[in-house]
């Protein structure tokens, strides 16, 4: 199986921080990863896929980078909403995995 | 409205099964995939199965392997998953996701709100 591991596993940032969060790979994967951003008792959203593709309607303040084994999104501007809990997942092999997510806090 | 509904909450006790749905609507469930992601309470995400729509393959994550039946119904665009001799250990929201195609590949592009299962005796 395909190992994702995020980092960090949490940060405190503030509003108007830009935030960066990685994920790596346990072997290649080329661009088919996906990041989803999950609020308390709610479903994930979708916001990044192919690596670097915004899916419709996520603001542009969202980004991703990567390619092989090692991502990157990033949240240029952080606003009240952004704090969540992110997180990777690959599409290149089953069975499909996910990190084990990133929660974004309030400094 | 492009949506995924998805049946509500359920309480079992070990040992027995479940079959929890997920309706689509508002796009062509047949040129879609559907898949299954659980969540134990506190816990990340975690894989369970995946129905393609060009051949028909279903896909299950190896632990759940004997226990996980996913089924489609073309005919009212629901997507089921039935999980079987249920554990303690499987309490968790179970969510439904829809696939869209990525090259060769799939990925998911639109969720359902998720189904609780309780696993109590």
């Amino acid at each position: 199986d395909i190992q994702m591991t995020q980092s960090p596993s949490s940060l405190s940032a503030s509003v108007g921080d830009r935030v960066t969060i990685t994920c790596r790979a346990s072997q290649g994967i080329s661009n088919y990863l996906a990041w989803f951003q999950q609020k308390p008792g709610t479903a994930p959203k979708s916001l990044i896929y192919a690596a670097s593709t915004l899916q419709s309607g996520v603001p542009s303040k969202f980004s991703g980078s990567g390619s092989g084994t090692d991502f990157t999104l990033t949240i240029s501007s952080l606003q009240p909403e952004d704090f969540a809990t992110y997180y990777c997942q690959q599409y290149h092999s089953y069975p499909w995995t996910f990190g084990q997510g990133t929660k974004v806090e309030i400094k | 409205q492009v949506q995924l509904v998805q049946s509500g909450a359920e309480v079992k006790n070990p040992g027995a099964s479940v079959k929890v749905s997920c309706k689509a609507s508002g796009y062509n469930f047949a040129s879609f995939g559907i898949s299954w992601v659980r969540q134990a309470p506190g816990q990340g995400l975690e894989w369970m199965a995946w129905h393609s729509p060009y051949n028909g393959d279903t896909n299950y994550a190896q632990k759940l392997q004997g226990r996980v039946t996913m089924t489609t119904d073309t005919s009212t665009s629901t997507a089921y998953m039935e999980l079987r001799s249920l554990r303690s250990d499987d309490t968790a929201v179970y969510y439904c996701a829809r696939g869209r195609r990525h090259a060769i590949y799939w990925y998911f592009d639109l969720w359902g709100r998720g189904t609780l299962v309780t696993v109590s005796s």
